[in-house]
This record gives C-alpha cells, structure tokens and sequence, in this order.
C-alpha cells in the first residue's frame, strides 16, 4: 500500500468521547489527504495537508481537525464523535496533482 | 461545487466482453484523470492515469478523455469474474488541489 499505514484498522467508540486516527507514511510525499466514505456519498474530503503544519478544509470538514507535525505523521481526530461519523476512514498521500495512493483504511463505528 | 459523475450501476457483463465505464467532471479547468479499482472492504488502487484528449491503453485496459466534452471513460477488455469490483473516477485541476471522486460504478463480470 504504497508505504502508508493507518492505525487503528477497527474502532468502536462512544458518543461525545475524542478520537484520533493516524496516518504514517514513508514515501515522504508532501500531500496527505484525510477521506470518508459511506454508502451512496463514494469518497468525500475531510481535511488535507500540503507541508508541516500546513492543513486547509476540505467538503465535510465539521467535527472534524488535523494536525501534521511531522512530514510522515497526519492525524485526524473527531473531537467530540457522533454517530453520523460512523464510516471508513481513508488516508492518501500524493506528490501534488498526481495520482493518490491510499492506506487500508480505518472502520470507524460510534455507538 | 466541482463535482464528478458516473452511474453507480451495477453494470453487468458477460466474461470476455468488453465493459464500459464511463464519467463527466463539471470543471473546466480540470487537467488530470484517474481511475481506480476498489474491492469491496478494501482500499482504493489506481489502475489509470490520463493527462490528455485521447485514448491511453494499458494492458486490458483503455482510458479515454475527450476534455471538449468533459468526459473521461475507462474501457476493459476482456473482463473477467476477478474484475467485478467498483470503479472511481477521479479528477483534479493544477495547482495541486485534491482529487475529487465520483461515488463510483459497481462492475460485476458474470462468468
């Protein structure tokens, strides 16, 4: 998968409790891109970042905030989860506008 | 809102036929077009990649970008049972902008 891992792979989570999932990557690639995916909605931007410490919004970005620290780190962390941000999580990674290779994915279910 | 459209399908051929895909972007300014294969529960993997109006081939596979028409198709020769799966088109301007995905068609190749 391109050197991107994204921890954790499976999570269950209570309502109003903070989340984060991480993405890490070792291609050293400038872009990293946080997305969801539903049923019926494919793939939908959260949040994407162009350098450290460089992040901007992206379609569905409420409830949600990103940080990178690092070139190889990009966290996604929902602050306070609802059940509407039950879905699978994608990270991807790209050199700019060129293709994105993407990360296995975290489920992410909030009960 | 720059938006991608494609039929979500199911799009349903025999084995050995050939299986055509197809999408339109509403921006004007966009310059690159991707195609990625997903299986279910899995990530997201690029198959093709199109820069330009006209068909690029690659194996089995052929894309096609008429830019004058906003238009960008995936044709797959051949297909066979293990290319049911559902196809992204994806497309981004210059400058470095995020891809945007189309939800995708369902592909299922009847053996």
């Amino acid at each position: 998968d391109a050197g991107i891992t994204q921890s954790p792979r499976h999570k269950v989570t209570e309502t109003g409790t903070p989340v984060t999932l991480r993405c890490h990557q070792t291609e050293n690639h400038r872009y990293m891109y946080w997305y969801r995916q539903d049923p019926g909605h494919g793939l939908r931007l959260i949040h994407y970042s162009y350098g450290v410490k460089d992040t901007d919004k992206g379609e569905v970005s409420d409830g949600y905030s990103v940080s990178r620290s690092k070139t190889e780190d990009f966290l996604l962390t929902l602050e306070s989860a609802t059940s509407s941000q039950t879905s699978v999580y994608f990270c991807a990674i790209s050199l700019g506008d060129t293709e994105a290779f993407f990360g296995q994915g975290t489920r992410l279910t909030v009960v | 809102q720059k938006e991608v459209e494609q039929n979500s399908g199911p799009l349903s051929v025999p084995e050995g036929a050939i299986a055509s895909l197809n999408c339109t972007y509403s921006d004007r300014g966009s310059q690159s077009f991707f195609w990625y294969r997903q299986y279910s529960g899995k990530s997201p993997e690029l198959i093709m990649s199109i820069y330009s109006n006209g068909d690029k081939e690659d194996g089995r596979f052929t894309a096609q970008l008429n830019k004058a028409s906003q238009y960008v198709s995936l044709l797959i020769r051949d297909s066979q049972p293990s290319d049911s799966a559902t196809y992204l088109c994806a497309v981004t301007n210059s400058g470095n902008t995020p891809l945007v995905f189309g939800k995708g068609t369902r592909l299922s190749v009847i053996a």
